[in-house]
């Protein structure tokens, strides 16, 4: 049974670059999409963007250029990369894995704060 | 961009039947998916594609459209409602025309 898990640091300073990892167990990464959203406290779900396995990626526009989705098949995982975190960005972060995009697989989600 | 539309809170009685809604221009013509989320715990997909059921979501649980041409209102159905469906419900469309995945504003379950 294939399983996520995020890793990556709970807390960020403003203005800093946060950096997610998403190990994948139990199937190979080189198949379907690979995504990340994101749930501020007490707020909904937010997409902030995927990679398809060949390698095409898409991001939320009101994330503007912020946003990174990268691929490792070496290491089956995928990263997120968000730059100029404010304290905005903080949230709740999953990663998540679906066929044709929507989502049958989550991780347990990571909760990073940003805070000087 | 595209914009779904859920109420934010419905409630109902356990034994009765729960329709929660989803609102978007044309819905009907997108594949609708919908999510089970309870507190502290990630989302689970409850319905994908309209009206399809994961393996391991009860029958309870179904998915329908609703309007005039292709439909503006998604429905995500609880028969025979427990305690256990307490939950955030949120709804998802994959929009094609800018290649987005949007969510709606999510619709609190409460089990009186």
């Amino acid at each position: 049974q294939v399983q996520l898990q995020e890793s990556g640091p709970g807390l960020v300073k403003p203005s800093e670059s946060l950096s997610l990892t998403c190990n994948v167990s139990g199937g190979s990464i080189s198949r379907y999409y690979w995504s990340w959203i994101r749930q501020p406290p007490g707020k909904g779900l937010e997409w902030i963007g995927y990679i398809y396995y060949s390698g095409n990626t898409n991001y939320n526009p009101s994330l503007g250029s912020r946003a990174t989705v990268s691929l490792d098949t070496s290491k089956n995982q995928f990263s997120l990369n968000l730059k100029s975190m404010t304290a905005a960005d903080t949230a709740v972060y999953y990663c998540v894995s679906g066929s044709n995009l929507y989502f049958d697989l989550w991780g347990q989600g990571t909760l990073v704060t940003v805070s000087p | 961009s595209y914009v779904l539309t859920q109420p934010p809170s419905e409630s109902v009685a356990p034994g009765q039947t729960a329709r929660i809604a989803c609102g978007g221009e044309n819905i009907g013509s997108k594949s609708v998916h919908w999510y089970q989320q309870k507190p502290g715990q990630a989302p689970v997909l409850v319905v994908y594609d309209h009206t399809e059921r994961p393996s391991g979501i009860p029958e309870r649980f179904s998915g329908s459209t609703s309007g005039s041409n292709s439909g503006n209102t998604a429905t995500l159905t609880i028969s025979r409602v427990e305690a256990g469906d307490e939950a955030d419900y949120y709804c998802q469309v994959w929009d094609s025309s800018t290649d987005q995945v949007v969510f709606g504003g999510g619709t609190k379950l409460t089990v009186l």
